[in-house]
């Protein structure tokens, strides 16, 4: 099982739309874990961090789940400036300093 | 202000000849990373500093070394490049105590790196 796993997609949806993005991970020591946006050729940007109690930012919503070891994030009210890469992160040892990333979903937002 | 600075943006060499690629950060953030990134795939981890103490992933090509003369500065050598060497190349940095787990990353704006 790799350590961090996420459906590539892409994720085709209207404006307006809601869409959910999982993400499985394999350490269940992992510690901290991110949702991470990437633009076509640009550098992966901070979205949010994942908090053991679900956190939610504007239209964005991201849960972790321990048990199950995934986290999700999930997106209302789509806007076309949504269309990225969303890149599942997760530092998958216990106090080690290093962070894996998932391949990403692409997510295209139409009109 | 850019926090992560790559330089440069676009790098062309040829191939097997030397070539740097350099980080610098005003973040005083105690990790830094490099990562390599090829179309359509995630970011694949090259190696890291943490503080001094380098970490080198074990399916990291001798091909590749790294430098950290200091806080603010991080360097990627590759001593001859290949095709298969082409991609982007994005150094980040964080904060980290240890044992408390890795803080967030912050991302320089990436070198894409072509090999002639």
């Amino acid at each position: 099982r790799k350590e961090v796993e996420q459906d590539p997609g892409p994720f085709n949806v209207p404006e307006g739309a809601t869409v959910a993005f999982n993400c499985t991970y394999s350490n269940s020591a992992s510690q901290s874990f991110f949702w991470y946006r990437q633009d076509c050729r640009k550098e992966p940007k901070l979205l949010m961090s994942v908090y053991s109690s679900g956190n939610e930012d504007g239209r964005f919503t991201a849960q972790l789940n321990r048990a199950s070891q995934y986290i999700s994030l999930l997106i209302r009210d789509s806007k076309l400036s949504d269309s990225a890469t969303y890149l599942c992160v997760v530092n998958p040892r216990s106090g080690y300093s290093t962070l894996t990333f998932g391949k990403g979903t692409m997510l295209l937002v139409s009109p | 202000d850019a926090m992560v600075i790559q330089n440069p943006r676009y790098q062309v060499t040829q191939f097997g000849k030397p070539v740097t690629l350099s980080c610098s950060q005003t973040l005083n953030h105690n990790v830094m990373y490099w990562y390599q990134q090829k179309s359509s795939q995630a970011p694949k981890l090259l190696f890291h500093y943490y503080d001094k103490d380098f970490n080198n992933e074990a399916d990291t090509p001798d091909n590749f070394q790294s430098r950290r003369p200091n806080t603010s500065f991080c360097f990627l050598d590759i001593r001859s490049p290949g095709l298969g060497d082409a991609a982007m190349y994005l150094c980040a940095t964080s904060h980290t105590n240890s044992g408390q787990g890795v803080a967030e990353a912050f991302f320089g704006q990436g070198t894409r790196l072509t090999v002639v």
